[in-house]
Protein backbone atom coordinates (compact mmCIF):
# COMPACT_ATOMS: atom_id res chain seq x y z
CA UNK A 1 0.00 0.00 0.00
CA UNK A 2 1.62 3.32 -0.98
CA UNK A 3 0.88 6.51 1.29
CA UNK A 4 1.17 10.30 0.25
CA UNK A 5 1.81 13.13 2.44
CA UNK A 6 1.91 16.68 1.17
CA UNK A 7 3.76 19.53 2.90
CA UNK A 8 4.16 23.08 2.32
CA UNK A 9 3.46 26.53 2.99
CA UNK A 10 -0.89 27.37 3.15
CA UNK A 11 -0.35 30.94 2.11
CA UNK A 12 1.63 32.65 -0.51
CA UNK A 13 1.50 36.20 -2.09
CA UNK A 14 0.31 37.19 -5.62
CA UNK A 15 3.52 37.09 -8.13
CA UNK A 16 5.39 34.40 -6.06
CA UNK A 17 6.42 30.89 -6.18
CA UNK A 18 4.15 27.96 -4.63
CA UNK A 19 6.36 25.31 -3.67
CA UNK A 20 4.89 21.73 -2.21
CA UNK A 21 6.68 18.25 -1.40
CA UNK A 22 5.17 14.91 -1.65
CA UNK A 23 6.38 11.80 0.71
CA UNK A 24 5.91 8.99 -0.59
CA UNK A 25 5.98 5.48 1.25
CA UNK A 26 5.27 1.93 0.34
CA UNK A 27 7.05 2.41 -3.16
CA UNK A 28 10.38 4.27 -4.52
CA UNK A 29 9.86 7.20 -6.42
CA UNK A 30 12.49 5.53 -8.32
CA UNK A 31 10.62 2.27 -9.55
CA UNK A 32 8.51 1.96 -12.19
CA UNK A 33 5.57 0.34 -10.80
CA UNK A 34 3.49 4.11 -10.23
CA UNK A 35 3.64 7.59 -11.93
CA UNK A 36 4.01 10.59 -9.69
CA UNK A 37 1.11 13.20 -9.92
CA UNK A 38 -0.04 16.66 -8.66
CA UNK A 39 -3.71 17.25 -9.24
CA UNK A 40 -5.40 20.15 -7.45
CA UNK A 41 -9.39 21.00 -6.56
CA UNK A 42 -10.24 24.55 -6.59
CA UNK A 43 -13.42 25.13 -4.29
CA UNK A 44 -16.46 24.97 -5.94
CA UNK A 45 -15.08 23.76 -9.24
CA UNK A 46 -13.71 20.35 -10.29
CA UNK A 47 -10.44 18.38 -10.17
CA UNK A 48 -7.80 19.57 -12.05
CA UNK A 49 -4.52 17.52 -12.95
CA UNK A 50 -1.04 19.35 -12.69
CA UNK A 51 1.33 17.36 -14.47
CA UNK A 52 3.44 14.17 -13.71
CA UNK A 53 6.90 12.50 -13.52
CA UNK A 54 7.88 8.81 -14.55
CA UNK A 55 11.22 7.23 -12.71
CA UNK A 56 12.25 7.32 -16.43
CA UNK A 57 12.74 11.51 -16.06
CA UNK A 58 10.13 11.54 -18.39
CA UNK A 59 7.57 15.02 -16.70
CA UNK A 60 4.68 15.77 -18.42
CA UNK A 61 2.43 18.84 -17.14
CA UNK A 62 -0.91 20.38 -17.86
CA UNK A 63 -1.06 22.71 -20.79
CA UNK A 64 -2.96 25.57 -19.33
CA UNK A 65 0.03 26.10 -16.66
CA UNK A 66 2.80 25.26 -18.94
CA UNK A 67 5.43 27.92 -18.19
CA UNK A 68 4.70 28.07 -14.82
CA UNK A 69 4.96 24.19 -13.54
CA UNK A 70 7.57 22.14 -12.66
CA UNK A 71 7.84 19.04 -11.14
CA UNK A 72 10.81 17.64 -9.85
CA UNK A 73 11.77 14.42 -7.41
CA UNK A 74 14.36 13.82 -4.94
CA UNK A 75 14.98 10.26 -4.82
CA UNK A 76 17.11 10.88 -1.11
CA UNK A 77 14.47 12.13 0.51
CA UNK A 78 11.82 9.59 -1.44
CA UNK A 79 9.85 12.49 -2.65
CA UNK A 80 8.51 14.67 -5.36
CA UNK A 81 7.94 18.35 -5.61
CA UNK A 82 5.77 20.74 -7.49
CA UNK A 83 7.13 24.83 -8.12
CA UNK A 84 4.41 26.96 -9.68
CA UNK A 85 5.41 30.22 -10.61
CA UNK A 86 3.50 33.97 -10.63
CA UNK A 87 0.94 32.55 -8.77
CA UNK A 88 -2.51 34.13 -8.45
CA UNK A 89 -5.70 34.19 -6.24
CA UNK A 90 -6.35 31.58 -8.99
CA UNK A 91 -4.24 29.07 -8.08
CA UNK A 92 -5.99 28.97 -4.45
CA UNK A 93 -7.39 25.05 -4.03
CA UNK A 94 -6.25 21.65 -2.30
CA UNK A 95 -3.31 20.41 -3.81
CA UNK A 96 -3.52 16.55 -3.93
CA UNK A 97 0.00 14.24 -4.79
CA UNK A 98 -1.70 11.25 -6.42
CA UNK A 99 0.49 7.68 -7.63
CA UNK A 100 -0.52 7.21 -11.14
CA UNK A 101 -1.12 3.38 -12.32
CA UNK A 102 -2.74 0.78 -11.06
CA UNK A 103 -1.06 -2.62 -10.13
CA UNK A 104 -3.27 -5.90 -9.43
CA UNK A 105 -2.06 -9.36 -8.28
CA UNK A 106 0.15 -10.31 -11.26
CA UNK A 107 1.02 -6.85 -13.09
CA UNK A 108 1.45 -3.28 -12.66
CA UNK A 109 -0.03 -0.82 -15.25
CA UNK A 110 1.45 2.85 -16.01
CA UNK A 111 -2.28 3.77 -17.64
CA UNK A 112 -2.98 7.53 -17.65
CA UNK A 113 -6.04 7.36 -16.96
CA UNK A 114 -5.72 6.18 -12.74
CA UNK A 115 -4.55 7.03 -9.93
CA UNK A 116 -4.13 4.45 -7.44
CA UNK A 117 -3.25 6.20 -4.26
CA UNK A 118 -3.72 9.72 -3.00
CA UNK A 119 -2.10 12.11 -0.31
CA UNK A 120 -4.80 13.82 2.12
CA UNK A 121 -4.02 16.94 0.11
CA UNK A 122 -2.79 20.38 1.68
CA UNK A 123 -4.44 23.78 1.46
CA UNK A 124 -2.79 26.75 -0.05
CA UNK A 125 -4.29 30.18 -0.52
CA UNK A 126 -3.01 32.80 -2.45
CA UNK A 127 -3.58 36.25 -0.88
CA UNK A 128 -1.32 39.29 0.19
CA UNK B 1 -16.17 24.35 -16.24
CA UNK B 2 -15.11 21.04 -16.27
CA UNK B 3 -14.16 18.94 -19.39
CA UNK B 4 -16.23 15.43 -18.26
CA UNK B 5 -19.89 16.57 -16.82
CA UNK B 6 -21.50 15.08 -14.01
CA UNK B 7 -24.75 15.96 -12.14
CA UNK B 8 -24.01 18.08 -9.01
CA UNK B 9 -25.57 15.79 -7.00
CA UNK B 10 -27.80 12.88 -5.87
CA UNK B 11 -29.94 11.32 -3.07
CA UNK B 12 -31.58 7.88 -2.53
CA UNK B 13 -32.42 6.28 0.63
CA UNK B 14 -30.27 3.00 2.54
CA UNK B 15 -30.64 -0.19 1.47
CA UNK B 16 -31.22 1.72 -2.53
CA UNK B 17 -29.07 1.82 -5.59
CA UNK B 18 -28.24 5.15 -7.23
CA UNK B 19 -26.20 5.82 -10.40
CA UNK B 20 -24.11 8.71 -11.20
CA UNK B 21 -23.27 10.13 -14.83
CA UNK B 22 -20.40 11.18 -16.33
CA UNK B 23 -19.94 12.53 -19.88
CA UNK B 24 -17.29 13.69 -22.15
CA UNK B 25 -16.45 13.07 -25.89
CA UNK B 26 -14.58 11.26 -28.48
CA UNK B 27 -11.08 12.68 -27.22
CA UNK B 28 -11.78 11.78 -23.46
CA UNK B 29 -14.18 9.00 -22.56
CA UNK B 30 -14.84 7.75 -26.31
CA UNK B 31 -10.93 7.05 -26.69
CA UNK B 32 -9.62 5.92 -23.32
CA UNK B 33 -10.94 3.86 -20.03
CA UNK B 34 -12.47 5.64 -17.65
CA UNK B 35 -11.54 5.86 -13.43
CA UNK B 36 -14.07 6.65 -10.28
CA UNK B 37 -13.23 8.38 -7.31
CA UNK B 38 -14.94 8.65 -3.53
CA UNK B 39 -13.90 11.37 -1.54
CA UNK B 40 -14.86 12.50 1.42
CA UNK B 41 -13.75 15.82 2.68
CA UNK B 42 -10.51 16.20 5.05
CA UNK B 43 -9.32 12.55 3.32
CA UNK B 44 -7.43 10.93 0.97
CA UNK B 45 -9.25 10.56 -2.31
CA UNK B 46 -9.82 6.64 -3.10
CA UNK B 47 -9.43 4.43 -6.24
CA UNK B 48 -12.94 3.17 -6.89
CA UNK B 49 -13.10 1.75 -10.53
CA UNK B 50 -10.32 1.55 -12.80
CA UNK B 51 -10.42 0.29 -16.76
CA UNK B 52 -14.43 1.38 -16.98
CA UNK B 53 -15.47 -0.93 -14.90
CA UNK B 54 -12.82 -3.20 -12.81
CA UNK B 55 -12.35 -2.68 -8.86
CA UNK B 56 -9.33 -2.65 -6.71
CA UNK B 57 -8.89 -5.02 -3.94
CA UNK B 58 -10.98 -4.17 -0.95
CA UNK B 59 -13.47 -2.48 -2.86
CA UNK B 60 -16.77 -4.27 -2.09
CA UNK B 61 -19.00 -5.02 -5.22
CA UNK B 62 -21.54 -2.56 -4.56
CA UNK B 63 -19.39 -0.55 -6.37
CA UNK B 64 -19.65 -0.86 -10.63
CA UNK B 65 -19.05 1.03 -13.39
CA UNK B 66 -19.59 0.99 -16.94
CA UNK B 67 -19.22 3.09 -20.15
CA UNK B 68 -21.01 2.99 -23.23
CA UNK B 69 -19.81 5.98 -26.14
CA UNK B 70 -18.79 8.87 -24.27
CA UNK B 71 -20.65 8.42 -21.27
CA UNK B 72 -19.49 6.37 -18.61
CA UNK B 73 -21.87 5.26 -14.71
CA UNK B 74 -20.80 4.45 -11.79
CA UNK B 75 -23.61 2.63 -9.65
CA UNK B 76 -23.55 1.84 -6.01
CA UNK B 77 -25.83 -0.88 -4.48
CA UNK B 78 -27.13 -1.43 -0.80
CA UNK B 79 -26.12 2.34 -0.59
CA UNK B 80 -24.99 2.81 3.65
CA UNK B 81 -25.05 6.18 5.18
CA UNK B 82 -21.11 5.70 4.92
CA UNK B 83 -21.17 5.98 1.25
CA UNK B 84 -22.05 10.18 1.75
CA UNK B 85 -19.45 11.62 -0.50
CA UNK B 86 -18.04 13.47 -3.42
CA UNK B 87 -17.61 11.14 -6.15
CA UNK B 88 -15.65 12.07 -9.18
CA UNK B 89 -15.20 10.44 -12.86
CA UNK B 90 -11.67 10.60 -14.81
CA UNK B 91 -10.09 9.83 -17.72
CA UNK B 92 -6.89 10.99 -20.45
CA UNK B 93 -7.89 13.22 -22.78
CA UNK B 94 -5.48 12.94 -26.43
CA UNK B 95 -6.87 16.68 -27.48
CA UNK B 96 -5.72 18.30 -24.35
CA UNK B 97 -3.08 16.65 -23.85
CA UNK B 98 -4.07 16.13 -20.14
CA UNK B 99 -5.65 13.68 -17.60
CA UNK B 100 -9.32 15.27 -17.24
CA UNK B 101 -12.06 15.17 -14.30
CA UNK B 102 -16.00 15.84 -13.74
CA UNK B 103 -16.85 18.39 -11.53
CA UNK B 104 -18.06 15.83 -8.92
CA UNK B 105 -21.42 14.45 -7.85
CA UNK B 106 -22.06 14.90 -3.82
CA UNK B 107 -24.03 11.88 -2.94
CA UNK B 108 -26.34 12.29 0.18
CA UNK B 109 -28.18 9.02 1.76
CA UNK B 110 -31.17 10.24 3.04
Amino acid sequence: QVQLQESGPGLVKPSETLSLSCSVSGDSVNSDTYYWNWIRHPAGRGLEWIGRIYSTGRIDYNPSLKGRVSIAVDTSKNQFSLKLTSVTAADTAMYFCAAGGYCDDTSCSLDEDTFSFWGQGTKVTVSS
Amino acid sequence: QSVLTQPPSVSAAPGQKVTISCSGSNSNIGNDYVSWYQHLPGTAPQLLIYDDNKRPSGIPDRFSGSKSGTSATLGISGLQTGDEADYYCGTWDSSLSSAVFGGGTRLTVL
